[in-house]
């Protein structure tokens, strides 16, 4: 089974209108954390937002939140004013207690802003 | 601060020929992660290491990749013989491992190696 899952292989928005992108995850362990990562068209990979599976509060960074919904696995990004230097792929991935280091990736959502 | 460093960040090589990819981690980092990213398979991790160990080479496609860390701060990546199969985005990532925690310790990402096998 995936253990991330980005249902959205494409996404548009309007610049400085704000846009979920959409993360459900697969785990049994009871602690572990959420990550998105950006990646322009340059290639580079960028860490935008961390949440980890006992934060009370939704993290947030900037222009980016994350919509942590532990009940409904779920773990949405939200970018407010969209600006087009967002025009990106976004990757969400997860890090398990029992996994040690490593990261699982979704498969990424394609952002286009629009001006 | 100097991030991850890959070099070379493109590479153009005949069928048969041996490919060797350098990273450099974040200095102080005791993780270090090889990935491979193409339009078919996204991003997949190959191996990783802590404290130079490698840990899980679970993901290593097969006897032709080998990966080294011989100290904390040089990694390789070695493929031998290439295949047009393997052209993809080689990234190194590196990262902060505390025991016991699946806490915030993000992987910060090299600039990727450009691998294109003719």
């Amino acid at each position: 089974a995936q253990k991330i899952t980005q249902t959205q292989p494409g996404m548009f928005v309007q610049e400085k209108e704000a846009v979920t992108l959409d993360c459900t995850y697969d785990t049994s362990d009871q602690s572990y954390g959420l990550f998105w990562y950006k990646q322009p068209s340059s290639g580079e990979m960028i860490f935008l937002i961390y949440q980890g599976s006992y934060d009370e509060q939704n993290a947030t960074e900037g222009r980016y939140s994350l919509n942590f919904q532990k009940a409904r696995k779920s773990a949405n990004l939200v970018i407010s004013a969209s600006q087009l230097g967002d025009s990106a792929m976004y990757f969400c991935a997860m890090r398990e207690r029992t996994s040690g280091s490593r990261l699982t990736f979704g498969e990424g959502t394609q952002l286009t802003v629009n001006p | 601060d100097a991030g991850v460093i890959q070099s070379p960040r493109h590479e153009v090589t005949e069928m048969g020929q041996e490919v060797t990819l350098r990273c450099k981690p974040i200095s102080g980092h005791n993780s270090l992660f090889w990935y491979r990213q193409t339009m078919m398979r996204g991003l997949e991790l190959l191996i990783y290491f802590n404290n130079n160990v490698p840990i899980d080479d679970s993901g290593m496609p097969e006897d032709r990749f080998s990966a080294k860390m011989p100290n904390a701060s040089f990694s390789t990546l070695k493929i031998q013989p290439s295949e047009p199969r393997d052209s993809a985005v080689y990234f190194c990532a590196s990262s902060l491992f505390r025991l016991g925690t699946s806490g915030y310790n993000e992987q910060f990402f090299g600039p990727g190696t450009r691998l294109t096998v003719l």
